[in-house]
């Protein structure tokens, strides 16, 4: 099954301490993104990465950092800087190609963090 | 700045009858234009996609939207709601030069008995 994984599904985190979600994609995409998601509101954009050893900071990069080592993985590192980290992230992919071509994005389950 | 609104936070029809969720993007050259569906605490699916082919769009389940340039819109249409299309919808649009999307703050569908 091709797909698009996240773990954990529910993480807790105590304040100042680093949590790392995890992203894992199958389907070959060379693009993923992390989305944070609040309620009430749409998804934002945290990092993305359209290749292996490059990511770029999306608009609420503050807080929060991404490493892309190989093609299938894009883990999040949620920091003790990022002020109000609760919320829904969504991990997503897309198959590769330049800034002008739009590919659909394939969205994980995602993983509900809360902050203690 | 690029965005795109949803008219409507909330959306409540009777099942079998018609859905309409409302979408309107700020203009560009080229917009490439996304429905996503999000059941609770699941990820997103895609219903349907408009990258300047027919300007009426069939998706999933149903589903369809019809871009209107002229109106910047690209409203999501469905003949006759059933419970199962119950979830939180997004209009999303992607600019050319900006690779990542632009969501719109989601209309939540209820569907009555």
């Amino acid at each position: 099954d091709g797909g698009i994984t996240q773990s954990p599904k529910y993480l807790f985190r105590k304040e100042g301490q680093n949590v790392t979600l995890s992203c894992e994609q199958n389907l070959n995409h060379d693009a993923m993104y992390w989305y944070r998601q609040d309620p009430g509101q749409g998804l934002r954009l945290i990092y993305y990465s359209q290749i292996v050893n490059d990511f770029q900071k999306g608009d609420i990069a503050e807080g929060y950092s991404v490493s892309r080592e190989k093609k299938e993985s894009f883990p999040l590192t949620v920091t003790s800087a990022q002020k109000n980290p609760t919320a829904f992230y969504l991990c997503a992919s897309s198959m590769g190609g330049g800034t002008s071509d739009v590919n659909e994005q394939f969205f994980g389950p995602g993983t509900r963090l809360t902050v203690l | 700045a690029q965005s795109v609104t949803q008219l409507d936070s909330h959306v409540s029809v009777s099942e079998g009858t018609p859905v309409l969720l409302r979408c309107n993007y700020s203009s560009s050259y080229s917009p490439s234009l996304f429905w996503y569906v999000q059941h609770p605490n699941k990820g997103l699916q895609l219903l349907l996609k408009y990258t300047s082919a027919a300007t009426l769009v069939k998706g999933i389940n149903g589903f369809e939207a019809e871009f209107k340039k002229s109106e910047t819109s690209f409203h999501l249409t469905k003949p006759s709601a059933h419970m199962s299309d119950a979830a939180e919808y997004f209009c999303v649009v992607s600019y050319t030069g900006r690779r990542a999307l632009t969501f719109g703050s989601g209309t939540r569908l209820q569907v009555q008995p």
